[in-house]
């Protein structure tokens, strides 16, 4: 199958530092990756929806601002936490849609952030 | 009431063992039905996909889909230690690749 690489794979930082996490597509270009969040013993939760060359279209409650999203090139979308807070400790995942244009997705391995 | 419902679990079960995952769903305009396995701290992990009702079987893997009574299920046969992990459905229509997931059963094959 595709392979998505994430990185980190886990981060920790001080409150009110900014955490950059990168996405890439190793073997397909992805015009669509999503971005999620997800809390232990819970499911995935759908943060943003990230298109190349365009703005990411959020899901409702999640701040724009304050999760930034990049997808400037066809293999990578990136994540920036800004000005983390102890409440955004958390483990995102990101997923891309197979190349042949299917309903698959296929998930980067995950990052642990954890705000000091 | 969630458009996806999944069994909750937890399962514990003795190597070897049939197990049975289910989910149900509201959304009729679901048509595409995944079966993801995460374990602890990582990504999911891609098990089975299916379009439409009826089985597919792959290895010790059956992906079932009901879509009558909006019910999936997966079945491991001769399950293993290794298969213990949490086990994720999940359901899409024609909008590539926004899917709504189950809450997630965890699994635990005990040798």
């Amino acid at each position: 199958g595709a392979v998505v690489s994430q990185h980190p794979s886990w981060v920790i930082c001080k409150s009110g530092t900014s955490v950059k996490i990168e996405c890439r597509s190793l073997d397909f270009q992805a015009t669509t990756m999503f971005w999620y969040r997800q809390f232990p013993k819970q499911s995935l939760m759908l943060m943003a929806t990230s298109n190349e060359g365009s703005k990411a279209t959020y899901e409702q409650g999640v701040e724009k601002d304050k999760f930034l999203i990049n997808h400037a090139s066809l293999t990578l979308s990136t994540l920036t936490v800004t000005s983390a807070h102890p409440e955004d400790s958390s483990f995102y995942i990101c997923s891309a849609i197979s190349p042949r244009g299917s309903e698959k997705l296929f998930f980067g391995s995950g990052t642990q952030l954890s705000v000091l | 009431q969630k458009e996806v419902e999944q069994d909750p679990g937890p399962l514990s079960v003795p190597e070897g063992a049939i197990v049975s995952l289910n989910c149900t769903y509201s959304n009729s305009a679901f048509q595409y039905f995944m079966w993801y396995r995460q374990y602890s701290r990582k990504g999911p992990e891609l098990l089975m996909y299916t379009y439409s009702s009826g089985n597919k079987e792959d290895g010790r893997f059956t992906a079932q889909v009901d879509k009558s009574s909006k019910y999936i299920s997966l079945f491991i046969r001769d399950s293993q230690p290794s298969d213990s992990a949490t086990y994720l459905c999940a359901m899409t229509g024609q909008r590539a690749g926004k899917s709504t997931f189950g809450d997630g059963t965890t699994l635990t094959v005990k040798p």
